[in-house]
């Protein structure tokens, strides 16, 4: 299996801040990589595809960019609803496997 | 507007299977999606379990590939999963979702783009 790793685990801003969250593959996934929000007692929702692709209805605020086997989510203004727990997924192979995930918090 | 529903019992005794549906609604399960199951442990990450497509042809995690069993009911539109062996650490919200293919740039991949509410399954005796 490909081993997804998030950076970091947790972390604390403020609405307006710039948030940057990492993802890192165990292996070369092209851009193979998704991004999701998950809220709590919700399901995922999806952010982004192929690594850079924002899915219909997303805010602009969210970007991905990335290659190979590091990625990165940014959201450019933290927003009140931003508030929740991003994943990054990789689809460059079966089985499909997730990062452990990386909480934002309000500071 | 697709719409996936999970049901099942929530409690499943030690040593026992987990049974749990998912119908799906506002689309076909005959369409050309695969769909699959999901879990997170209460405080976890997710982890994938496995998947369908319409015809019968299956994909699954290999760390749970022998104990699991994915199958569908084209008739229903709905798509099934049986966990064999359950134990405490099966104990889980577990999501059904349809993934979908998409090509960009010249590479092609796939998303989970839909999912059902959950529905948490404790393994308790």
């Amino acid at each position: 299996d490909i081993q997804m790793t998030q950076s970091p685990s947790s972390l604390s801003a403020s609405v307006g801040d710039r948030v940057t969250i990492t993802c890192r593959a165990s292996q070369s996934i092209s851009n193979y990589l998704n991004w999701y929000q998950q809220k709590p007692g919700k399901a995922p929702k999806l952010l982004i595809y192929a690594a850079s692709s924002l899915q219909s209805g997303v805010p602009s605020r969210f970007s991905g960019s990335g290659s190979g086997t590091d990625f990165t989510l940014t959201i450019s203004s933290l927003q009140p609803e931003d508030f929740a727990t991003y994943y990054c997924q990789q689809s460059y192979s079966t089985s499909w496997t997730f990062g452990q995930g990386t909480k934002v918090e309000i500071k | 507007q697709v719409q996936l529903q999970e049901s099942g019992p929530g409690l499943v005794k030690p040593s026992g299977t987990l049974s749990l549906t998912c119908a799906v609604s506002g689309g076909s399960i005959s369409s050309s999606n695969w769909w699959s199951w999901v879990r997170q442990p209460p405080g976890k990450g997710l982890e994938w379990i496995g998947e369908i497509y319409h015809s019968g042809s299956t994909n699954y995690n290999p760390s749970l590939k022998s104990r699991v069993t994915i199958s569908v009911d084209k008739s229903k539109n709905q798509f099934s999963l049986k966990l064999s062996s359950v134990t405490a650490a099966d104990t889980a919200v577990y999501y059904c979702a349809r993934k979908e293919g998409y090509c960009s740039g010249g590479s092609c991949g796939y998303y989970f783009d839909y999912w059902g509410q959950g529905t948490l399954v404790t393994v308790s005796s």
